[in-house]
């Protein structure tokens, strides 16, 4: 079975420009997580989606980031305009339910300039 | 607020040495314990705990829970390089809408040949 895919890999970008990181979970799963990951912060999670709609956005910064998940198979983490804060690497996550263990993805490494 | 305390944040060991982590938590409406191992990249889902008392074990790894003093260990025996890692304790609180899970900040695990 495949696992989470994310896209890009890397990405790094001049401060300002909009940034958009993408997320397949696996086939069958209902629940899927975005976090970040910094070195200060640990894993933080900033929004959660059940059967595609935002169930908890608590945890999404500012404005500046906003997540869509149009079908159960694709999901977007948007920033505009990126700041150099942002820097960090975000992650995807899915499971088959909300309260059973996470698959994540390889996650985007965003360095903002 | 709901809190996770990992200890110790690193450790060093020599190979074949015994390692213990400790992982405690103040989370409302307790659910289950999660721990994971993150290597260079995502992190993978190691033991998932609901009740006290029963220990679970997947090779030279074992975990443990207390819900009574809140807290749980992970277990690593004759450990290996390959064991080098961040783990990360996760626990799970209901909350109105879903159970969330909290990641604590890890403890990162050298394990030197």
């Amino acid at each position: 079975d495949a696992g989470v895919i994310q896209s890009p890999r890397h990405e790094v970008t001049e401060m300002g420009q909009e940034v958009t990181l993408r997320c397949k979970p696996i086939s069958g799963h209902n629940s899927l997580f975005w976090y970040r990951q910094t070195m200060m912060r640990g894993l933080e999670l900033l929004i959660y989606f059940n059967n595609n709609v935002p169930i908890d956005d608590s945890g999404m910064p500012e404005d500046r980031f906003s997540a869509k998940m149009p079908n159960a198979s694709f999901s977007t983490l948007k920033i505009q305009p990126s700041e150099p804060r942002d820097s960090a690497v975000y992650f995807c996550a899915s499971s088959l339910l909300g309260n059973q263990p996470q698959h994540f993805g390889d996650g985007t490494r965003l360095s903002i300039l | 607020e709901d809190k996770v305390v990992q200890s110790p944040l690193s450790l060093v060991v020599h190979e074949g040495d015994t390692v213990t982590l400790n992982c405690s938590y103040e989370v409302t409406n307790f659910r289950s314990l999660l721990w994971y191992k993150q290597e260079k990249k995502a992190p993978t889902f190691l033991f998932m705990l609901t009740s006290s008392g029963i220990e679970k074990k997947s090779g030279r790894l074992s975990s443990i829970l207390d819900k009574k003093e809140l807290f749980s260990i992970l277990n690593i025996t004759a450990t290996q390089t390959g064991d080098s890692a961040i783990y990360l304790c996760a626990p799970l609180g209901a909350k109105t809408s879903y159970d969330k899970v909290i990641f604590g900040p890890g403890t990162s695990l050298s394990v030197i040949p």
